[in-house]
């Protein structure tokens, strides 16, 4: 198994931009993505393929990759993006390991 | 529209059994790998297990293995997780959640069900 670090909270302004990195070894290997997830609700999918977007997602939302790290960036951030976001990992090719992050509370001041 | 609706959690005590079922509507269920993925209270998301889309292809995280089976009944869209042996640590919401078609993340989501294994 594999681990992949988040930092636990980022704080910003509204309208500023938000930075939530994910790194692990694996990484360069793997497509990264990331979910959301506000208080009682399960978790949506909000980057895909490290920086590919599902439809009905806001276009301030936005990923990407290098090396170990990948980053969930959040452009003009809103009241409503204050949540939790988790990053996660797959690798199919033996014994299917999932993984996620331990999880950034984002909030917005 | 899609959607996955977990049942049967509960208050369980420490060396009991639950079986969890989710039910899916709105797709295609056989076409569809499924997984469980759990959070414990206030921490966050684990992975749990992992069926294929006929279930012949079963994978556990090793915190579950030996100690919980994944199925499904693709006449009931249909899937299941017999929980047997719990523990205090598996006290968490556990979630239903669809992999993507021939992807690596999941794409929908159940709403989850709490498992509290507690004296």
């Amino acid at each position: 198994s594999y681990e992949l670090t988040q930092p636990p909270s980022v704080s910003v302004s509204p309208g500023q931009t938000a930075r939530i990195t994910c790194s692990g070894d694996a990484l360069p290997k793997q497509y990264a993505y990331w979910y959301q997830q506000k208080p009682g609700q399960a978790p949506v999918l909000v980057i895909y393929k490290d920086s590919e977007r599902p439809s009905g997602i806001p276009e301030r939302f936005s990923g990407s990759s290098s090396g170990t790290t990948v980053t969930l960036t959040i452009s003009g951030v809103q009241a409503e993006d204050e949540a939790d976001y988790y990053c996660q990992s797959a690798d199919s090719s033996g014994t299917y390991d999932w993984v996620f992050g331990g999880g950034t509370k984002l909030t917005v001041l | 529209e899609v959607q996955l609706v977990e049942s049967g959690g509960g208050l369980v005590q420490p060396g009991g059994s639950l079986r969890l079922s989710c039910a899916a509507s709105g797709f295609t269920f056989s076409s569809y790998e499924m997984n469980w993925v759990r959070q414990a209270p206030g921490k966050g998301l684990e992975w749990v297990s992992y069926i294929s889309s006929s279930g012949s292809t079963i994978y556990y995280a090793d915190s579950v293995k030996g100690r919980f089976t994944i199925s499904r009944d693709n006449a009931k869209n249909s899937l299941y997780l017999q929980m047997n042996s719990l523990r205090a640590e598996d006290t968490a919401v556990y979630y239903c959640a669809r992999v993507a078609w021939l992807q690596l993340f999941l794409d929908y989501w159940g709403q989850g069900t709490l498992v509290t294994v507690s004296s």
